[in-house]
């Protein structure tokens, strides 16, 4: 089975900032692997999947990177909307990271 | 545009079987696959199974013994069940359809999720 970790646990910045979030796949998932953003009392919402394509309607601010085992989730510039709960995930047999809390600092 | 809406039993008794059902509108559920997702409170995520609308299913492996998913085409729905539940069941169950690509039906991600509906396993 597939682990995916997630670094940090919790990220503490400012809006205006730069958020950078990493997973770790515990084998090679080549490009495969999503990324979902996940608020309070809501379901997730895809942002980026196969590594590095934006889903439909989100904001050129969010991009992704990496392959293999390696796996970067990066906020150019945050908003006051982007503080939530961050997933990746990888389409083998659909397992998640534990998640990324980013909060307001 | 897609919407997905989860429906049945809020509370179900340990050893019991717990059923839900999602309901599709704005799209057909037709020649997409369509998965059921649980998350326990205050954790992460967890993959029960999809089915493709043809009634082709696959479920993770860690419940497999335990999972039955269904689909109805002609009402746009397709179900949940699971069986011989304990308080380790207990979570927010959503639907979701994955997203399919020009290069894949199946591309092995969620692009459409229903709101999620608290299911308790409790006595």
């Amino acid at each position: 089975e597939i682990v995916l970790t997630q670094s940090p646990a919790t990220l503490s910045l400012s809006p205006g900032e730069r958020a950078t979030l990493s997973c770790r796949a515990s084998q090679s998932v080549s490009s495969y692997l999503a990324w979902y953003q996940q608020k309070p009392g809501q379901a997730p919402r895809l942002l980026i999947y196969d590594a590095s394509n934006r889903a439909t309607g989100i904001p050129a601010r969010f991009s992704g990177s990496g392959s293999g085992t390696d796996f970067t989730l990066t906020i150019s510039s945050l908003e006051p909307e982007d503080f939530a709960v961050y997933y990746c995930q990888q389409r083998r047999r659909y397992t998640f990271g534990q998640g990324t809390k980013l909060e307001i600092k | 545009q897609v919407q997905l809406q989860e429906s049945g039993p809020g509370l179900v008794k340990p050893s019991e079987t717990l059923s839900l059902t999602c309901t599709v509108s704005g799209g057909s559920i037709s020649s997409y696959y369509w998965s059921w997702i649980r998350q326990p409170p205050g954790k992460g995520l967890e993959w029960i199974g999809y089915i493709y609308y043809s009634g082709s299913t696959n479920y993770n492996p860690s419940l497999k013994s335990r999972v039955t998913i269904s689909v109805d085409t002609s009402k746009n729905q397709f179900s949940l069940k699971l069986s011989s539940v304990t308080a380790a069941d207990t979570a927010v169950y959503y639907c979701a359809r994955h997203l399919a690509t020009r290069m894949a039906p199946n591309a092995g991600y969620f692009d459409y999720w229903g709101q999620g509906t608290l299911v308790t396993v409790s006595s």
